[in-house]
């Protein structure tokens, strides 16, 4: 069983371009979590989806993010108009199901660099 | 306002020495403590994790203490191993979401 993979691993855009993030979970996880890793801060929590409805969005910064996910498998983080505080780590996350204290396993992170 | 504070910040142990990494919370509706490891390049990784009806968890080599009345719970890392070099986060779950808050993070390196 293969974990949980992002793509891309990297990705440098320009400020102002819209860009595009991919999260595979673990096949048959039906929780999926989205994070950001900016340097010295820690992980903070975006978004997580059950299925494919969002029960909390509460951690996206702005209207510029936006995620969905199709067939309660695959996600996508969606910048629009990046800026350069936007540059980081954005890591996924999956659960076998939404019960408390489930381990999340995490994906490899894709490195945004915004010029 | 942060939630889990973490320190140290950095931490650099000689082999075969104790690393100790300190965490504090504030909210009382947590109810799940797990620490994550993360070698450079890769996503976290679950290493342990507390719950707060007891206050010690041992597996192998790691320790987590948990301080209930003084939120506050740490790792303890024995015989650390230059293997062990990676950041460790403490997270914390629990009230009516599933998402972890985490700490900002400690750099542990383990000269040999």
């Amino acid at each position: 069983g293969a974990g949980v993979s992002q793509s891309p691993s990297n990705k440098v855009t320009e400020k102002g371009k819209d860009v595009e993030l991919r999260c595979d979970p673990i096949s048959g996880h039906t929780a999926l979590y989205w994070y950001r890793q900016s340097l010295g801060q820690g992980l903070e929590f975006l978004i997580y989806f059950q299925g494919n409805s969002a029960p909390d969005k509460s951690g996206l910064p702005s209207d510029r993010f936006s995620a969905e996910r199709t067939g309660g498998s695959v996600s996508t983080l969606t910048i629009q108009r990046t800026q350069q505080e936007d540059s980081a780590v954005y890591l996924c996350a999956s659960t076998l199901g939404l019960t408390p204290q489930e381990t999340q396993y995490f994906g490899p992170g894709t490195r945004l660099l915004v010029l | 306002q942060q939630q889990v504070k973490q320190s140290p910040q950095s931490l650099i142990v000689q082999k075969g020495g104790i690393s100790i990494i300190n965490c504090a919370y504030e909210n009382t509706a947590f109810d799940y403590f797990p620490w994550y490891q993360q070698f450079p390049g890769k996503g976290p990784a679950l290493l342990i994790a507390i719950r707060p009806d007891v206050s010690e968890k041992k597996e192998g080599r790691f320790t987590i203490s948990f301080n209930k009345s003084a939120k506050q719970f740490s790792l303890h890392i024995m015989d650390s191993q230059p293997g062990d070099s990676a950041t460790y986060f403490c997270a914390a779950e629990g009230g009516s979401n599933y998402k972890l808050t985490f700490g900002k993070g400690t750099l542990l390196t383990v000269n040999p």
